[in-house]
């Protein structure tokens, strides 16, 4: 199917777990973005990527990583889950340009017991 | 710091009746404003984009404005419908950078 898509949609995990989010785009958007949102905070920006092998840090990246070995693809990890990760995790793609809306993805419940 | 601030911070409506919800940011230089609306459960999705020249744009019963000197946004819903309840999030691009500032967003509830 055409669009951003995410999975897992619902993930709960233990503390001290390794977990990867994957999202997947199919417009060959150069650019691509991981947010966490909690109650309170709105959307906070985690990574983003500017094109493949092109990534960089948002506000909040400790103890996340990502890579992007293909434009399509941009996987999260928590290499070791906290409790403080529980979270809606969204990620997001856009086209490199003065308008560059971004298309969300249907988020990522994450659970970490 | 770059900052978008959103108030209310949440709304309750009676159906049919009109509400507006304002964004102010301190984003420099100002490229662009986004209205995102997100249905709980679901990501955000662009209703309208603001740029430096527009003061007002509209989308359906949805009409954004935007005020570059006060650097001032709203939001104006008309005749509101159920399917209006939502979070309202305010997004500004900086110019020169692909990365946008969000705000917090306002949660809109709309009683029958």
């Amino acid at each position: 199917d055409a669009g951003i898509t995410q999975s897992p949609r619902y993930k709960i995990t233990e503390t001290g777990r390794q977990v990867t989010l994957m999202c997947h785009q199919t417009w060959s958007h150069s650019y691509m973005f991981w947010y966490r949102q909690d109650l309170g905070h709105g959307l906070r920006l985690i990574y983003y990527s500017a094109a493949a092998d092109i990534t960089d840090k948002g506000e909040v990246s400790d103890g996340y990583v990502v890579s992007r070995s293909k434009t399509e693809n941009f996987p999260l990890t928590l290499e070791s889950a906290t409790r403080s990760q529980t979270s809606v995790y969204f990620c997001a793609s856009s086209e490199q340009g003065y308008y560059n809306e971004q298309f969300f993805g249907p988020g990522t419940r994450l659970t970490v017991l | 710091k770059n900052q978008v601030e959103q108030s209310p911070q949440s709304l309750i409506i009676l159906e049919g009746k009109n509400c507006t919800l304002q964004c102010n940011y301190t984003v420099s230089p100002f490229s662009n404003l986004r209205w995102y609306k997100q249905d709980t459960g679901r990501g955000p999705v662009s209703l309208t984009i603001m740029t430096f020249s527009e003061n007002t744009k509209s989308n359906g019963r949805y009409t954004a404005t935007l005020d570059a000197d006060t650097k001032q946004s709203s939001l104006h819903i008309t005749a509101s419908q159920l399917s209006d309840s939502a979070s309202y999030i305010c997004v500004v691009r900086a110019g020169g950078s692909y990365i946008p500032t969000f705000g917090r967003g306002t949660s809109l509830i709309v009683h029958p």
